[in-house]
């Protein structure tokens, strides 16, 4: 395992219609992460998962907006009635973390997936 | 609302020379703060972490400093390569969820 995988990495889509992304974090990790970059700007957090459950999700994750990670392992990020606005990079990212609490380990982040909304 | 900053937002040398990269934040009460290396139209490599206890830290030609009272990290490359262009990111983590904020990056060019 060389690192967090994300599938596909280039995505065309008509607006209205929906899209769905793969993210396979580092096989050891229990905490995966997801992030939207627009054009010349740092990452904003989505939402993310500790083993199979999702902790937390930011207010810019709107309800047509759906992430799941059923096994604890891969997970995927689904949009629904895309609009040009989603456009950007969508990237995952990954972590282990070994006891309770927040999170302070090192993020190892996926290539990321790359969303046109025409 | 944490708020980060990074300036400079673009920054050219030449190959060789010594630079600092700044970062600054609006609430100190952080776990702890990341630089990371972004190249075009990849995903983020993490660089260097420091906790929100430690004041500093090192990889090879990378130095990373944390004053988290004043709300500050600089991240200095010395003898910079043309291998070095990217942008780099500072992002901290909150004490009290997992909401990493991340800045909008220096875009960092070495000519050689």
């Amino acid at each position: 395992d060389t690192g967090v995988s994300q599938d596909p990495r280039h995505k065309i889509t008509k607006r209205g219609q929906n899209v769905t992304f793969r993210c396979d974090p580092i096989s050891e990790h229990n905490r995966l992460y997801w992030y939207r970059q627009t054009l010349g700007q740092g990452p904003e957090f989505l939402t993310y998962f500790q083993n199979e459950a999702q902790l937390e999700k930011s207010r810019l994750l709107s309800d047509r907006f759906s992430a799941e990670r059923p096994k604890g392992s891969f997970s995927t990020l689904e949009i629904q009635r895309t609009e040009q606005g989603d456009s950007a990079m969508y990237l995952c990212a990954s972590s282990l973390k070994t006891s309770g609490g927040i999170n302070q380990e090192t993020q190892y982040f996926g290539p990321g997936t790359r969303l046109l909304v025409l | 609302k944490q708020e980060v900053t990074q300036i400079p937002a673009a920054l050219s040398v030449p190959e060789g020379e010594n630079l600092v990269l700044n970062c600054s934040f609006t609430d100190s009460a952080i776990y702890n703060l990341q630089w990371f290396r972004q190249d075009p139209g990849k995903g983020l490599t993490s660089l260097l972490l420091i906790q929100s206890s430690q004041r500093e830290q090192t990889s090879g030609r990378l130095n990373a400093s944390l004053d988290k009272s004043s709300g500050r990290s600089t991240l200095y490359i010395a003898a910079s390569q043309p291998g070095d262009s990217a942008t780099y990111l500072c992002a901290v983590s909150p004490l009290y969820n997992n909401d990493m904020r991340f800045g909008a990056g220096t875009r960092l060019t070495v000519k050689p």
